[in-house]
């Protein structure tokens, strides 16, 4: 089993709609969190951090469950600039040092 | 340009040959990372510097990569007798103490 386990898709969505990502992790003691977009054939840009308290950033919002292991990515009102590669990230760390372990990525297409 | 750079873009070697690529992280970061990507998959863990230290090694990694960060400055990483399996793109990232990673652009090895 991956540390780090994505629904690897594809989403495909029609513009304005609402689509969700999950991601679920296998160390329990994972201290830091991440979700980075990637683009096809180019590096991974950070596109957010995760808080415990779950966090938005204009149409994107992130929800972290220590319970139940998983986060989450939502994305409001999907552009066509919005499809690209979505990767969560997990570091054992709240200091995010060391190895962080990388999802195999969940690809989302947004059609007009 | 204030952001990672990898040198080269693209490296087209023979099998059994050496090859190196260097990554400069952005001035401020003290923390430089290598990960290795390949088709559909997530970035692999390689190595981890904090300044000029190597606190990480991935154990996925052979005795044939070799990885440098003189003065905490610019990297380098070498892979020596390269196997067609090394082919891959190679991310270099940096990042301040609990940040998420700032990537460069990669360098994409290919072994023939």
């Amino acid at each position: 089993r991956k540390e780090v386990e994505q629904d690897p898709g594809p989403f495909n969505v029609p513009e304005g709609a609402t689509v969700a990502f999950n991601c679920t992790y296998s160390n329990s003691a994972s201290q830091s969190f991440f979700w980075y977009r990637q683009d096809c054939r180019k590096e991974p840009k950070l596109l957010m951090s995760v808080y415990s308290s779950g966090n938005e950033d204009g149409r994107f919002t992130a929800q972290l469950n220590r319970a139940s292991q998983y986060i989450s990515l939502l994305i409001r009102d999907s552009k066509l600039s919005d499809s690209a590669t979505y990767l969560c990230v997990v570091n054992r760390f709240n200091t995010n040092a060391g190895k962080s372990t990388f999802g195999d990525g969940t690809t989302l297409t947004v059609k007009p | 340009d204030t952001g990672v750079s990898q040198d080269p873009r693209h490296k087209i070697t023979k099998r059994g040959q050496n090859v190196t690529f260097r990554c400069d992280p952005i001035s401020e970061h003290n923390r430089l990372y290598w990960y290795r990507q390949t088709l559909g998959q997530g970035p692999e863990f390689l190595t981890y510097f904090q300044n000029e230290a190597q606190l990480e090694k991935s154990r996925l990694l052979s005795d044939r990569f070799s990885a440098e960060r003189p003065k905490g400055s610019f990297s380098t990483l070498e892979i020596q007798r390269t196997e067609q399996g090394d082919s891959a793109m190679y991310l270099c990232a940096s990042s301040l103490v609990g940040d998420g990673y700032t990537f460069g652009s990669g360098t994409r090895l290919t072994v023939v």
